[in-house]
């Protein structure tokens, strides 16, 4: 049974400075890792998807995948209260069966 | 395009009635996901579908969830007889490939009393 942990928070951060989520999975098999963002009462959207050891980066975001630690990371810079948000941790096979983490809520205080 | 279309956005049944969700996918993608989401058990998968045809369903709970999906526009979740515990957003998805970029629905929050 796969497994992904997350913290589930609140993590509170101030506005403008650097937001660090962290994500550890199960299956030392595992290829494939997604970010996605669910704002309240709203469904999740894709933020970052990444496959190989290393970093990542897409404007204010940063994914980083430590496949020896089996430790995926979410880098957000100049945090921004847009950003408060629950942020979902994921690990599949491509779009097939992706298992979700709990989520951490993630709090930017203006 | 108008992205995943998911009904009815509320329902609130009592316990052992029926309760039928509904989907309809992003023209194009071949992929639809069924999603639970609770607190207590966050995001769970509970059937996926590949151009129509179930490919996994170890995530369906029990006998009483079903799933199909008649042709590739639409597809529906069947809870009979329903029950508390099944109370939770069900979320619909669908994909083009094995992308891993899922579109979601906005959900259908289900209340079993």
């Amino acid at each position: 049974q796969k497994e992904v942990e997350q913290n589930s928070g609140p993590l509170s951060v101030p506005e403008g400075a650097i937001a660090s989520l962290n994500c550890t999975y199960s299956d030392r098999g595992s290829q494939s890792f997604f970010w996605y963002r669910q704002y309240s009462g709203k469904s999740p959207e894709l933020i970052m998807f990444i496959y190989s050891n290393g970093d990542k980066e897409d404007g204010r975001f940063t994914a980083q995948l430590n496949k020896a630690s089996q430790y995926v990371s979410l880098l957000i810079r100049d945090s921004q209260p847009s950003d408060s948000a629950t942020y979902l941790c994921a690990e599949g096979e491509g779009a097939q069966k992706l298992v979700f983490g709990q989520g951490t809520r993630l709090t930017i205080n203006p | 395009d108008a992205g995943v279309i998911q009904s009815p956005r509320h329902e609130v049944t009592e316990m052992g009635q029926e309760v039928t969700l509904r989907c309809k996918p992003i023209s194009g993608h071949d992929y639809l996901f069924w999603y639970r989401q609770t607190m207590m058990r966050g995001l769970e998968l509970l059937i996926y579908f590949n151009n129509n045809v179930p490919i996994d369903d170890s995530g369906m709970p029990e006998d009483r969830f079903s799933a199909k999906m008649p042709n590739a526009s639409f597809s529906t979740l069947k809870i009979q007889p329903s029950e508390p515990r099944d109370s939770a957003v069900y979320f619909c998805a669908s994909s083009f490939g094995v992308s891993g970029e899922l579109f979601f629905g906005e959900g259908s929050r289900l209340t079993v009393l």
